[in-house]
């Protein structure tokens, strides 16, 4: 079935430094969307990405989706302590209705 | 505003023993519900997810089971639990069928 490939599975990195999250499908994305898990949470939503070619910011957050709607990305600029947590990206399945989630990455990050 | 409702958050029970899992979102009305299950340190795993009442799909077959008797009222139960069933339970709402998801805080299961 259709699924999502996240990369890496584990990243750590010290603070201030970049850190990216790949998401990648052999398949054509409708649309991708990526949530946060903080350690001991729950998912929450950061972003939907719709159009081939697209670029989202959230602050130091960059969300990138592939101009062939095959991959996308997550990138953090100068990371903080508060960005630690697992960054899940997920699959929109059209017409069954449910998303479909990468198996996330997880930052920590060296004070 | 809407919320999102999970009880209880956390919970051990012993092997064989029944479940029932409560979820219920305020403040929307025919929202979609989905349950989630995370095993520790790994993905999130569909497991039901309902567009109505009484409209159930399930996605993994195994000993759980769900119903919607309210629209806004979501139950996951299971008559036998496993030690594999242990894990953290999610609950999630959206308004549109490919809409953001919101989710409640979780329960973790502990199967002993």
């Amino acid at each position: 079935g259709q699924q999502v490939m996240q990369i890496p599975q584990y990243q750590h990195v010290q603070e201030g430094e970049d850190f990216t999250t790949y998401c990648n499908s052999s398949t054509t994305l409708s649309n991708i969307q990526w949530y946060k898990q903080r350690p001991g949470g729950h998912p929450v939503f950061l972003i939907q990405l719709v159009k081939s070619g697209e670029v989202k910011k959230q602050k130091r957050l960059t969300f990138q989706f592939g101009e062939a709607k095959k991959n996308s990305s997550l990138h953090i600029t100068a990371t903080q302590t508060t960005d630690v947590g697992t960054y899940f990206c997920a699959e929109i399945i059209q017409g069954a209705q449910k998303l479909v989630f990468g198996q996330g990455t997880r930052l920590t990050i060296n004070p | 505003s809407q919320t999102i409702h999970q009880w209880p958050a956390t919970l051990v029970q012993p092997v064989g023993s029944p479940l029932s899992l409560e979820c219920t979102v305020e403040g929307t009305s025919n929202p979609n519900l989905y349950w989630y299950r995370q095993a520790a340190g790994r993905g999130l795993q569909l497991l039901f997810y309902s567009v109505g009442i009484g409209q159930i799909s399930s996605e993994v077959p195994q000993n759980l089971s769900a119903s919607r008797p309210q629209d806004r009222q979501f139950i996951l139960s299971s008559k036998k639990l496993l030690l594999s069933d242990s894990g953290f339970y999610l609950c999630a709402w959206s308004v549109f069928a490919v809409g953001e998801q919101y989710f409640g805080p979780g329960t973790r299961l502990t199967v002993t």
